[in-house]
């Protein structure tokens, strides 16, 4: 059956530290891989966008590759700040409109 | 240019009730997709539609569960004769071009629908 797990366990880090999440899939041949960002009561946000044939995208403090041999994706938030806290879904794309969601990553930043 | 709007933000129903979920896309936008989260689990696509049409509602409980996106206002999302398993948050997203065209999808805050 299809699969995608992201960090079971919520994450804490302290700030100007790196946080890096994590997207394991199985029986998926996603086109796209997205990452969203998600604060509670709110809906998701778009964040970033790979394809299958590039290996790395940044944005700013963020950085996301993705291994279609491994089947994951890594998300990474450089020098992290207490506003980067919340929830972080990864969702993969098969180039058409059903976007399948992993649970999320819940990340907070102390200061 | 105001984003998705979605409303209630809660709706609280006793089971067998009715409850309707609206969703506004963002200007300009002419397709919907809406998707349901549980309590633990990710974003479940439901259905997807366009004006007066739905594409997809393969996400979608065969019975209960209807959506339909007039021509003219919101999009609605009705499930008759609620159950407590149909507690969840709805989200509604919108895009100004089919999907295939790489188009982002944007969310609207959701609907946290309560069934007592």
């Amino acid at each position: 059956s299809q699969k995608i797990e992201q960090n079971s366990e919520a994450l804490n880090i302290q700030e100007g530290k790196t946080a890096t999440l994590t997207c394991n899939y199985t029986n998926y041949s996603p086109a796209y891989l997205q990452w969203y960002r998600q604060d509670p009561g709110r809906g998701p946000v778009f964040l970033l966008l790979i394809r299958e044939n590039e290996k790395e995208k940044r944005k700013e403090r963020l950085k996301v590759t993705f291994d279609t041999t491994l089947k994951q994706s890594l998300f990474h938030i450089t020098a992290s700040q207490p506003a980067d806290s919340a929830t972080y879904l990864c969702a993969l794309d098969n180039d058409d409109y059903k976007l399948s969601f992993g649970a999320g990553t819940t990340v907070t930043v102390r200061a | 240019n105001a984003g998705v709007m979605q409303n209630p933000r809660h709706l609280v129903r006793r089971r067998g009730q009715e409850a309707r979920l609206r969703c506004s896309p963002m200007k300009g936008h002419s397709h919907v997709y809406w998707y349901r989260q549980l309590p633990e689990e990710g974003l479940k696509f439901m259905v997807y539609l366009q004006k007066e049409n739905i594409i997809d509602e393969s996400g979608m409980p065969k019975e209960r569960f209807s959506a339909e996106f007039p021509k003219e206002g919101p999009s609605i999302l009705r499930i008759q004769q609620v159950v407590r398993g149909d507690s969840a948050a709805y989200f509604c997203a919108s895009s100004p071009k089919p999907r295939e065209y790489q188009e982002t999808q944007y969310f609207g805050p959701g609907t946290r629908l309560l069934v007592l």
